[in-house]
């Protein structure tokens, strides 16, 4: 019964490689995001969905391309992975312009 | 630009022994200001939404207190199990009717026995 849902919750990849993160909620909620945590622990906010529409498009490289198939579901796919994408991934969801938030437990990829 | 500035960077109080976080922010318009915990390993755990100055929230040992320019987060009476990352976020006009969350690096607590 997880509100929000993310797989993987370890990704150890190499360079170059392209991979996807997939996000789930059961809460009814219209809206999802993406967000990304370095090493600091800072939060950045890269995506943004409401009902399967991309509203909010951070300045992020265009190796990443996110998916909403459904307002359930948001995912990230990433190409041509570097160094520099290693990082703890979050998803999260909440009624639009209601924002508690709910967040996912993180994917924490790492590229060698 | 608008701006989340936490401090300090780390606190480590003794249990019993009370304290405050700081949260200063610079954003055009404040809509909300809001508290999120954060366990290692896991997603950040909403705790608060505030929306105008003046406006105090609490939660068991927890209390959130907003001025026209900061957040506090009092904790009072501290548990280990208080210990955790404390984040403060802002939400801020992106366009049009949305708007994005802010998030400050956080404060790391760490409650000893």
């Amino acid at each position: 019964d997880t509100a929000v849902s993310q797989t993987p919750k370890y990704l150890v990849t190499q360079m170059g490689n392209d991979k996807s993160i997939k996000c789930e909620q059961n809460l009814g909620h219209d809206t999802m995001y993406w967000y990304k945590q370095d090493s600091k622990k800072f939060l950045k906010i890269m995506f943004s969905y409401n009902n399967k529409e991309l509203i909010i498009n951070e300045t992020v490289p265009n190796r990443f391309s996110p998916k909403s198939p459904d307002k359930a579901h948001l995912n990230l796919h990433i190409n041509s992975l570097e160094l520099g994408d290693s990082a703890v991934y979050f998803c999260a969801s909440s009624q639009f312009k209601n924002y508690g938030y709910t967040f996912g437990s993180g994917t924490r990829l790492t590229v060698v | 630009e608008d701006q989340v500035t936490q401090s300090p960077e780390a606190l480590r109080l003794q249990e019993g022994e009370s304290s405050s976080l700081n949260c200063s922010y610079t954003v055009s318009g404040l809509r909300g200001l809001f508290w999120y915990r954060q366990d290692p390993g896991k997603g950040p755990e909403f705790l608060f939404t505030l929306y105008s100055a003046g406006e105090e929230k609490e939660k068991e040992r927890l209390k959130a207190t907003l001025t026209k320019k900061e957040s506090f987060l009092h904790i009072t009476a501290p548990k280990p199990e208080d210990s955790a990352t404390y984040l403060c976020a802002v939400q801020a006009n992106y366009g049009g009717a949305t708007n994005k969350l802010i998030f400050g690096t956080g404060t790391l607590l760490a409650v000893q026995p």
